[in-house]
């Protein structure tokens, strides 16, 4: 495995329900992101942390909440989700910010009911 | 705007045959990279080719890189049904970010 891990691996949640994803990386890397997957689609970009620090939110909605309390764990809060949000969530980091190589977790498989 | 784009969409071979897989992207870029995804996990990196490389090895795994046709091929020699899985190129642009074009999947059969 890549050091990466991702918690829940499987998620089921109604619309009105708060969950958090949580991702937390054991390779000293210094910058995180999460990226969200859908069937069909090229993975998305969604947030971008960089030394703890949110570099990128790249358009997402804010029932998306990211937090980076330190540059080795990396959370994803959820709230009042719609059914289009169901996809596989993928956590990801790289030694530094910028085009290197990215090490991913397994992902988080997300349904919303 | 997206960068790379993979084709096949979908490809589908015999165990000990070669699969190749092609990438083309549209703007300058630093470097491009190839993963590979099993069903329902992460992406896991193979190889990562800079703009002022034209080819480069890695076991089974051969890449290309065509700066002037902006394209790149993906070739797996010799592969295995352990092969199976879907492969994704990445651009690493003039914004430094990596965009993962739809991918191929790849399907080899014992």
């Amino acid at each position: 495995e890549t050091g990466v891990t991702q918690t829940p691996r499987h998620l089921v949640m109604g619309m009105t329900n708060k969950k958090s994803l949580k991702c937390e990386q054991h390779l000293g890397h210094n910058a995180m992101y999460w990226y969200k997957q859908s069937a069909k689609k090229p993975l998305e970009l969604m947030f971008v942390y960089n030394f703890k620090e949110q570099t990128e939110n790249n358009s997402v909605p804010s029932r998306f909440s990211p937090e980076c309390p330190n540059s080795s764990h990396l959370f994803l809060h959820l709230h009042t989700l719609q059914p289009e949000d169901s996809a596989l969530y993928l956590c990801a980091s790289s030694q530094d910010i910028g085009g290197e190589t990215q090490y991913f977790g397994p992902g988080t498989r997300l349904l919303v009911l | 705007s997206q960068q790379g784009e993979e084709d096949p969409q979908a490809l589908s071979i015999q165990e000990g045959e070669n699969a190749t897989m092609n990438c083309s992207y549209k703007t300058s870029i630093n470097n491009l990279q190839w993963y590979r995804q099993n069903s329902g996990r992460g992406l896991v990196h193979l190889i990562l080719i800079r703009s002022n490389e034209r080819e480069k090895h890695s076991g089974r795994l051969r890449v290309t890189l065509d700066t002037s046709k902006k394209s790149s091929s993906l070739l797996i020699t010799a592969s295995r049904a352990a092969d199976t899985a879907s492969y994704f190129c990445a651009t690493d642009g003039v914004d430094s970010r990596l965009t993962f074009g739809e991918g191929t999947q790849l399907t080899v059969n014992p």
